[in-house]
């Protein structure tokens, strides 16, 4: 089975911190996928990147960036953390090809 | 803009009964299309996927695909109260990977 793992399950931080949400998959995806979910708006992509050192914007990317040194590992960064992006955080994977996407356990991340 | 349209429920069907949740579609150039469980606080999980037009059946679930008319469904027989939960509709295209989720439909199966 694939894993997809998130560093954390439940962040807490303040207004104006940098914030890093790690993502690690074990299957030797090439494609990671980072989303944002919140009530009444459903999942809205962020990022993603098809390959190492690869990146591209999805639907809502200003206030993240994100950073693929190795293919296993999707990080996003929160450069000046605020209180609108608090939100639960997914990181997903899949391989190449129209296979679905996995989805890790998801970071719920609150901006104090 | 890309549009994935689900009702966002709740849809509340007895135990034993079918559940029926439907989706429609904006981009024809959609590709594949998955249903995904979701509980609440948990992630998607993925429930089934079909690229094909017509009815592919996983145990008590069932995707139908129409592409001409840009809708799917998902069909629960036997429906369980351990099937609460919020269904999502996604699809890719032929653009990329990347998926175009439904806001989704909450189901209550009720005992």
């Amino acid at each position: 089975d694939v894993k997809v793992t998130q560093s954390s399950r439940y962040l807490v931080k303040r207004t104006g911190e940098k914030v890093f949400l790690e993502c690690v998959q074990d299957m030797d995806h090439e494609n990671m996928f980072w989303y944002r979910q919140d009530p009444g708006l459903g999942l809205r992509l962020i990022y993603f990147s098809y390959d190492v050192k690869m990146k591209e914007k999805g639907d809502i990317p200003e206030g993240y960036s994100v950073s693929r040194e190795k293919k296993e590992r999707f990080s996003l960064i929160l450069e000046s953390a605020s209180t609108n992006q608090t939100s639960m955080y997914l990181c997903a994977s899949l391989n190449s090809g129209n296979q679905p996407q996995h989805f890790g356990d998801g970071t719920r991340l609150s901006i104090l | 803009q890309k549009e994935v349209e689900q009702n966002s429920g709740p849809l509340s069907v007895p135990e034993g009964a079918i559940a029926s949740l439907n989706c429609t579609y904006s981009d024809r150039g959609s590709q594949s299309f998955f249903w995904y469980r979701q509980y609440s606080g948990k992630s998607p999980e993925l429930i089934m996927f079909i690229y094909s037009n017509g009815d592919k059946e996983d145990g008590r679930f069932t995707a139908q695909l129409n592409k001409a008319s840009q809708y799917v469904s998902l069909l629960i027989r036997d429906s369980q109260p351990s099937d609460s939960a919020t269904y999502l509709c996604a699809m890719n295209s032929n653009s990329g990977y990347a998926l175009n989720f439904g806001k989704g439909t909450s189901l209550l199966v009720t005992p």
